[in-house]
């Protein structure tokens, strides 16, 4: 079956360090995308891509990093700039670079940073 | 300023009672708009894609409807099993790239 495959599902960090997540989709998707969701908030978004080699900011990219050499591949780096980095974190892809098709989920990483 | 909003918050329905769950977008030159299941701990799972005013999905016991600026997702005599948050996310001419504008969503809890 495809899908979108993210791991871990918890991680867990201390202040300081930084930790990447990994996100892998078989979908043969063009674009991937990085989302962060808080309680009570909308997802916002980190970091897109919509070919390989190639990745845009979002909304809120400061203190995260990201890579896209595999087209399957799209993992995000929280790094220590990051004020408050503990959230869920939820990694996309969509079929194709146009408008209109709907976005595909992971189920997630949880990031607990104490 | 918020471009998608969802209403209420919380709904709390009893098995088979039928409700309206609320979508209202600001935003102008609508691509499309989406509507997502999220159960606890999970991704959001994808339901229904609408393009234009007066356009209607159905699935199962879901029906999202689309008007002008605000879209409807109707829960028909629902069960504990659709329990879930529902989200609503847009694309349109106005937002830069691939964004897509979620809202915050509406927690749904089905009790029998």
């Amino acid at each position: 079956d495809g899908g979108i495959t993210q791991s871990p599902k918890y991680l867990f960090r201390k202040e300081g360090q930084n930790v990447t997540l990994s996100c892998e989709q078989n979908l043969n998707h063009d674009a991937m995308y990085w989302y962060r969701q808080d309680p009570g908030q909308g997802l916002r978004l980190i970091y897109y891509s919509q070919i390989v080699n190639d990745f845009q900011k979002g909304d809120i990219a400061e203190g995260y990093s990201v890579s896209r050499e595999k087209k399957e591949s799209f993992p995000l780096t929280v790094t220590s700039a990051q004020k408050n980095p503990t959230a869920f974190y939820l990694c996309a892809s969509q079929r194709g670079q146009g408008y209109n098709s709907p976005l595909h989920f992971g189920n997630g990483t949880r990031l607990t940073v104490t | 300023e918020d471009q998608v909003t969802q209403s209420p918050e919380a709904l709390r329905l009893q098995e088979g009672e039928s409700s309206s769950l609320n979508c209202s977008y600001t935003v102008s030159g609508l691509r499309g708009l989406f509507w997502y299941r999220q159960d606890p701990g999970k991704g959001p799972e994808f339901l229904f894609t609408l393009y234009s005013a007066g356009e209607e999905k159905e699935k199962e016991r879901l029906k999202a409807t689309l008007t002008k600026k605000e879209s409807f997702l109707h829960i028909t005599a629902p069960k504990p099993e659709d329990s879930a948050t529902y989200l609503c996310a847009v694309q349109a001419y106005e937002i830069d790239g691939q964004n897509f504008v979620f809202g915050p969503g509406t927690r749904l809890s089905v009790l029998p």
